[in-house]
C-alpha cells in the first residue's frame, strides 16, 4: 500500500490565485482529513469527509473547498489564495472515526 | 475550549538514557489520545494510542501513561536512540470527528 498520497509537494501561488491541493488513498479509508500546520504550531482540521458523498468543516475552513466523489480521493481546493494561507498542509485518512489517523508527507504552498 | 499543551517544548537527552514528554489536556471528555512523531519534513507518523478505560499502554521501547485526575498523557521513550529526534505531538479526540494537537515538544537526541 501506498498509503496517503499527496501532490504538489512544494508550490508557490500569486495573491487571488487558485489551485487544488490532490489527495488520495489506498487503504478503503471511509474517513479524509485535510490539515494545515503552521510553523511552530499543532495541526488544525481545515474539512473532514466521513465517507463518499459527504464532507464537513473543521476548525478552520475559511477560503478552503473540498470534495469527495470517491471514498479514495479527497482534494483541497484553494479558490482566491491570501498569504495566511502560507502553510504546510496534511492530507490524513482512516478506517472509521475510532481508528489511527494516517497522513501524507505534506504540501508546503507559499503564498507570496 | 479544547486545550492541549505540552509542559516542555524542548528537551535534549543523551542518547541511550530514558525519554519523558509530557502533555496537559483540558477536555475531560476526550475518551482518545494518540502520540505521533514528525520528523522534518515529513507528515506525523502514529507511535501508539490510549484510551480513556486504560492508564498504560506499552509498545516497542514507548510507553503512554494516562493520568486522568490531573488530564496528564506521557510517552515514555526507552534506550533513546538518535533517530528518535523529532517533534512529539499528543492528540486528543472527544469523540468529534477531530483530533486535537498540542505544539509539539522537540526531543534532541545527543550521541
Amino acid at each position: 500500500n501506498a498509503g496517503v498520497t499527496q501532490t504538489p509537494k512544494f508550490r508557490i501561488l500569486k495573491i487571488g490565485q487558485s489551485m487544488t491541493l490532490q489527495c488520495t488513498q489506498d487503504m478503503n479509508h471511509n474517513y479524509m482529513y485535510w490539515y494545515r500546520q503552521d510553523p511552530g504550531m499543532g495541526l488544525k482540521l481545515i474539512y473532514y469527509s466521513v465517507g463518499a458523498g459527504i464532507t464537513d468543516k473543521g476548525e478552520v475552513p475559511n477560503g478552503y473547498n473540498v470534495s469527495r466523489s470517491t471514498t479514495e480521493d479527497f482534494p483541497l481546493r484553494l479558490e482566491l489564495a491570501a498569504p495566511s494561507q502560507t502553510s504546510v498542509y496534511f492530507c490524513a485518512s482512516s478506517l472509521n472515526s475510532g481508528n489511527t489517523i494516517y497522513f501524507g508527507e505534506g504540501s508546503w504552498l507559499t503564498v507570496v | 475550549g479544547e486545550s492541549v499543551g505540552l509542559h516542555l517544548p524542548t528537551l535534549s537527552v543523551q542518547e541511550g538514557d530514558n525519554s519523558i514528554i509530557n502533555c496537559a489536556y483540558s477536555n475531560s471528555a476526550s475518551d482518545y489520545f494518540i502520540w505521533y512523531k514528525q520528523e522534518s519534513g515529513k507528515g506525523p507518523q502514529f507511535i501508539i494510542d490510549i484510551r480513556s478505560n486504560m492508564d498504560k499502554r506499552q509498545g516497542q521501547r514507548v510507553t503512554v501513561l494516562l493520568n486522568k485526575t490531573v488530564k496528564h498523557l506521557s510517552l515514555q521513550i526507552a534506550a533513546t536512540q538518535p533517530g528518535d529526534s523529532a517533534v512529539y505531538f499528543c492528540a486528543e479526540r472527544t469523540g468529534a470527528n477531530n483530533l486535537f494537537f498540542g505544539t509539539g515538544t522537540r526531543l534532541t537526541v545527543i550521541p
